[in-house]
């Protein structure tokens, strides 16, 4: 498709569930960001690839969080044993330079 | 203290008004500045670049003041379809990444 695509667009898990949310971005674009936006605030950086090379991951709250993008395309966001502090929505990126990043719709998870 | 702030609001104004709103950082070495607008239940857009010089499009003004460190955006004469969330944002110079950095958003609500 044209823009970035996410899925789940919901996902309710209950608290120690692992759950994986995926993003498949704009095609051809080698930049990649995750960030996590929990209601009332701005989006918070997790991590950024560069193709398949994860650049920085200084935002990812804990070691429970994991991200990957094996071929350089699409990227999968996994959170283990998940907790209540975790619901929030994921928006995923594609980023071209100059500013603009290119926003999925987001993966909303809520942990009971 | 939050690299990124912004006054929450919600800022009320009636259609037809001009509305103001400020955003200051705390790094310094901040690099580039960014206005992104984000609609209820939907992914932040890029609403314009904030230049050194000042930059207008249409009835939306972006200002940088790096002494004082912060951005304004200036809407004139107020639509109803402008009610949605501002967010400031920047990317830090230095790092691996060109990581964009978001702030907490202000929510304006247009009256008719």
């Amino acid at each position: 498709g044209a823009g970035v695509s996410q899925s789940p667009r919901y996902k309710v898990a209950k608290r120690g569930q692992d759950v994986a949310l995926r993003c498949d971005p704009i095609s051809g674009h080698v930049s990649l960001f995750w960030y996590q936006q929990a209601l009332g605030q701005g989006p918070e950086f997790l991590t950024y690839f560069q193709n398949e090379a994860q650049l920085d991951k200084s935002g990812l709250p804990s070691d429970r969080f994991f991200a990957e993008r094996p071929e350089g395309s699409v990227s999968t966001l996994k959170i283990q044993r998940t907790q209540q502090e975790d619901s929030a929505v994921y928006l995923c990126a594609s980023y071209l330079g100059s500013g603009e990043l290119f926003f999925g719709e987001g993966s909303r998870l809520t942990v009971l | 203290r939050k690299e990124v702030e912004q006054d929450p609001g919600p800022f009320n104004v009636p259609e037809g008004a001009t509305v103001a709103f400020n955003c200051t950082y705390s790094n310094s070495a901040s690099q580039s500045f960014f206005w992104y607008r984000q609609d209820c239940r939907k992914e932040p857009k890029l609403l314009m670049s904030v230049y050194s010089s000042g930059n207008e499009d249409g009835r939306f003004t972006a200002q940088l003041n790096r002494a004082s460190q912060y951005i304004s955006l200036l809407i004139r004469d107020s639509k109803l379809s402008d009610s949605a969330t501002y967010l400031c944002v920047l990317i830090p110079y230095g790092g691996a990444t060109n990581k964009l950095i978001f702030g907490t958003g202000t929510l304006l609500a247009v009256q008719p």
